[in-house]
């Protein structure tokens, strides 16, 4: 069966520092891969998506990057955080093109994000 | 106009009811519909997945989708307390690879 791991669970992070949040996905080759940010009492916005090695969609223009360095590894990166950074990060994965259910997301756990 | 509505709730129910949850939404286009459900400090959990119109039911779960209203429906039955949690609707047009979501419900289930 397929997971998905995050970490780390819970950050807190001054103003101005780096970030390195990171995913992996076990159990399946060549997912799609994405990163959410939920704020408190709001819905899922997504941040980045990405198909395969290297191939990185933004959805949102922000202080935030992310990168794809092996096929189920996905990082959320930025070189200097923002108070409005804040916020629940959730990374999800799903199956390759022409399988079954390719719409569905399935996410991970989650990491916690404060920036203070 | 948001693309995906859904009434935030709280909605606080007795245990042994009926829970009844829904989300509109504007584009036609949709044709893949799911229901999340999320614990306070954990990830999204899938619960149900429908494609196009129709009823699914899956234990004590019930999802409806009706396209020509632009309407999608979640109900559990007999809840319990295990229940109490944030549902969230998704769903797509297919083949590009994104996920248009309501706000969240938020449920409690009172023993």
């Amino acid at each position: 069966s397929q997971t998905i791991h995050q970490w780390p669970a819970t950050l807190v992070q001054p103003v101005g520092s780096p970030l390195s949040l990171e995913c992996t996905v076990e159990g399946t080759s060549n997912p799609n891969l994405y990163w959410y940010r939920q704020a408190a009492g709001r819905g899922l916005q997504l941040l980045f998506y990405s198909v395969g090695i290297g191939q990185i969609s933004s959805e949102v223009p922000q202080n935030l990057s992310a990168s794809r360095p092996q096929d189920r590894q996905f990082i959320l990166s930025s070189k200097k955080l923002l108070l409005s950074d804040s916020g629940f990060y959730l990374c999800a994965w799903s199956p390759a093109p022409l399988r079954s259910r390719q719409e569905t997301q399935y996410f991970g756990p989650g990491t916690r994000l404060l920036v203070l | 106009q948001k693309e995906v509505e859904q009434d935030p709730g709280p909605l606080s129910v007795p245990e042994g009811a009926i829970v009844s949850l829904n989300c509109t939404y504007s584009n036609s286009a949709f044709q893949y519909f799911m229901w999340y459900r999320q614990y306070s400090r954990k990830g999204p959990e899938l619960l149900m997945y429908t494609y196009s119109s129709g009823n699914k039911e899956d234990g004590r779960f019930t999802a409806q989708v009706d396209k020509s209203s632009k309407y999608i429906s979640l109900f559990i039955r007999d809840s319990q307390p295990s229940d109490s949690a944030t549902y969230l609707c998704a769903m797509s047009r297919g083949g590009d690879y994104k996920l248009s979501f309501g706000a969240g419900t938020t449920v409690t289930v009172r023993a």
